[in-house]
């Protein structure tokens, strides 16, 4: 049982570098979801998605790009990395389309820009 | 005022006690409550909804006051295994992207 896949777990980005962390989940959910988790604070949207071809912005989107193609995979673009973006991410997925429902998440991304 | 409020904690308590944490939450057009239950350095996952007439699963007990915008979940016979950090999460609209996420209670049971 798979569920939701992160690659990769742990990354070290120079400042100005670019990366991209993947995600795939193999439940056919709809809705996916890119969140951020800093130290003692809660987990901040980044980037949404509502089904193939369809992105829309969270809270905290700036510095961040996705792109839905298939069903199943849900890639987050850093461009330019900064220390700001240092931080754990987490790629979610969620059934039901009125209203969210159980959230699964993915193991987590840990990403450290230096 | 933030959004969905808890106490950080940390609560440390003896196994076999009864644990309680509250959350209040500043929109009263939430819709969908649920705690999420996050091990360390683990990904979040569903403990339980909390539904408005209130619910128990097991030693877990959530209770929902929508007049004082109020969550709280209780646990009975804590056990070592319990120890994790709880989110408070809180769901605005039925848009598919209002989640809100609390920064977690930490609960540490001893022996």
């Amino acid at each position: 049982n798979a569920g939701v896949t992160q690659t990769p777990k742990f990354r070290i980005l120079k400042i100005g570098q670019s990366m991209t962390l993947q995600c795939a989940q193999d439940m056919n959910h709809n809705y996916m979801y890119w969140y951020r988790q800093d130290p003692g604070m809660g987990l901040k949207l980044i980037y949404y998605s509502v089904g193939a071809g369809i992105t829309d912005k969270g809270e905290v989107p700036n510095g961040y790009n996705v792109s839905r193609s298939t069903t199943e995979d849900f890639p987050l673009r850093l461009e330019l990395a900064a220390p700001s973006q240092t931080s754990v991410y987490f790629c979610a997925s969620s059934e039901k389309t009125g209203g969210i429902g159980e959230l699964f998440f993915g193991e987590g991304s840990r990403l450290t820009v230096l | 005022r933030k959004e969905v409020e808890q106490d950080p904690g940390p609560f440390n308590v003896p196994e076999g006690a009864t644990v309680a944490f509250n959350c209040t939450y500043s929109n009263s057009a939430s819709q969908s409550f649920f705690w999420y239950r996050q091990d360390c350095r683990k990904e979040p996952k569903l403990l339980m909804s909390v539904y408005s007439s209130g619910n128990e699963d097991g030693r877990f007990t959530a209770q929902l006051n929508r007049a004082s915008q109020y969550i709280s979940l209780l646990i009975r016979d804590s056990k070592l295994s319990d120890s994790a950090t709880y989110l408070c999460v809180v769901e605005f609209s039925n848009s598919g992207y209002a989640l809100n996420f609390g920064k977690g209670t930490s609960l540490l049971v001893t022996p």
